[in-house]
């Protein structure tokens, strides 16, 4: 159950576009088109911000997006803006039954 | 009003146990499977036990598999993580997480802190 790997941060200005990586397996990313991703504030709980590689919860502005090739997934926020300022992760199903996080990146907004 | 409420955590020493409880509401537990997930202090999230929709089977991560059981009750709409063998590395935010269809965790309670230590 090793971690999905993600970078420990990526930053840009208010309006630019930030990308994250994924990395898993195909065990994990590689096995299913599931891989979701949740964006945390400090000290708040963890907030789902896209699912099914590419899909939005109601609510979620559309600056959000997600893609997924291989076993690498990434998450897009274009339009960049201050109150994107948080960590995020990626997490996937894997085929032991089990689930797996990313490691998390932290993304400044400058 | 869709929620998760997590309680119970605590300080506790080295081998010792602690159950942390999760009260759901505006849902049934029969729809969703529910997972916790933890977070020690100043680290990612760390996915630890998921138990199904309909109760059937139950999922551990390698690091709690043996010492943690995760259970339910639908008529009181609680789920539950019994720990024993508690370590200093269990230390950590512990969160409940509802899963949607794609497998995703779209309601997060707020947490409740469990702090092994002597």
């Amino acid at each position: 159950q090793s971690a999905l790997t993600q970078p420990p941060s990526v930053s840009g200005s208010p309006g630019q576009s930030v990308t994250i990586s994924c990395t898993g397996t195909s065990s994990d990313v590689g096995s299913y088109n599931r891989v979701s991703w949740y964006q945390q504030p400090p000290g708040t709980a963890p907030k789902l911000m896209i699912y099914d590689v590419n899909s939005r919860p109601s609510g979620v502005p559309d600056r959000f997006s997600g893609s997924e090739s291989g076993n690498t997934a990434s998450l897009t926020i274009s339009g960049l803006q201050p109150e994107d300022e948080a960590d995020y992760y990626c997490s996937s199903p894997t085929t032991s039954a089990t689930w797996v996080f990313g490691g998390g990146t932290r993304v400044t907004v400058l | 009003q869709v929620q998760l409420v997590e309680s119970g955590g605590g300080v506790v020493q080295p081998g010792g146990s602690l159950r942390i409880s999760c009260a759901a509401s505006g849902f049934s537990l029969t729809h969703h499977g529910m997972h916790w997930v933890r977070q020690a202090p100043g680290k990612g999230l760390e996915w630890v036990a998921i138990i199904w929709h309909d109760g059937t089977n139950e999922y551990y991560a390698d690091s709690v598999e043996g010492r943690f059981t995760i259970s339910r009750d639908t008529s009181k709409k609680m789920v539950f993580l019994q720990m024993n063998s508690l370590r200093a590395e269990d230390t950590a935010m512990y969160y409940c997480a509802r899963q949607i269809d794609a497998g995703a965790f779209d309601i997060w309670g707020r947490g409740t802190m469990v702090t092994v230590s002597s």
